[in-house]
């Protein structure tokens, strides 16, 4: 099944405590992100990855990491997690351009930081 | 930068009534205008795009979009609503290549 997954689904950690999320998908695709989504706010994107090795910031990168050493994972990384931090994050898959082609969405990961 | 501005936070509408969600994005030039649906404790779904020719975009679940560019909009439609398709629904724009933008979301609720 394609499909794009994400670990954990629930987390709460505590303030400075580092965390990483990962992401896979299993369509080959060249394009990935990952955003959060706040109440009223929509989803904001914070990084984005066109191809492997490839990286670029979003709307709202401060404060995350990530890396893409293979096509299928895209790992999230929050060095010294905060309070602010706390929120919903998916990641998602295209191929080639997201600006012409739909995003698959992986099924999100409710962060809290205390 | 560029915005797009849902000004609806909720919509309600009786089952088997036609709706409509409404979108407005900010001028550039050619938008890439999308719509997702994300269904409670999932990711968002693909609906359907705008990227170029007929202002009127067909996607799933017998959703349809109107593109305006005079009004700089985007709504979303649908001829009879379910109360399946009670969800939440966000429009969003690319952003100077692959960025999408996305609005607040609209929560559409179809009542029995």
């Amino acid at each position: 099944e394609a499909q794009v997954t994400q670990n954990p689904r629930y987390l709460i950690t505590v303030t400075g405590k580092k965390l990483t999320v990962t992401c896979s998908q299993n369509m080959n695709h060249e394009y990935m992100s990952w955003y959060r989504q706040d109440p009223g706010l929509g989803l904001r994107q914070i990084y984005y990855s066109m191809n492997v090795e490839v990286t670029d910031k979003g709307d709202v990168p401060e404060g995350y990491k990530v890396s893409r050493k293979e096509k299928r994972n895209f790992p999230l990384i929050l060095e010294s997690p905060s309070p602010n931090q706390t929120s919903l994050y998916f990641c998602a898959s295209s191929s080639g351009s997201a600006t012409y082609n739909e995003q698959f969405f992986g099924p999100g990961t409710r962060l809290t930081v205390l | 930068a560029q915005s797009v501005a849902q000004p609806e936070d909720q919509v309600n509408v009786a089952e088997g009534n036609p709706l409509t969600v409404k979108c407005t994005y900010s001028v550039s030039g050619n938008p890439y205008l999308f719509w997702y649906v994300q269904y409670p404790n999932r990711g968002l779904q693909f609906l359907l795009k705008y990227i170029t020719g007929d202002n009127l975009v067909k996607g799933s679940y017998g959703f349809e979009a109107e593109f305006n560019k005079s009004q700089t909009s985007f709504h979303l439609k649908k001829p009879s609503a379910l109360v399946s398709d009670s969800a939440l629904y966000f429009c969003a724009q690319d952003n100077a290549g692959n960025m999408l933008t996305f609005g607040g979301g609209t929560r559409l609720m179809v009542k029995p």
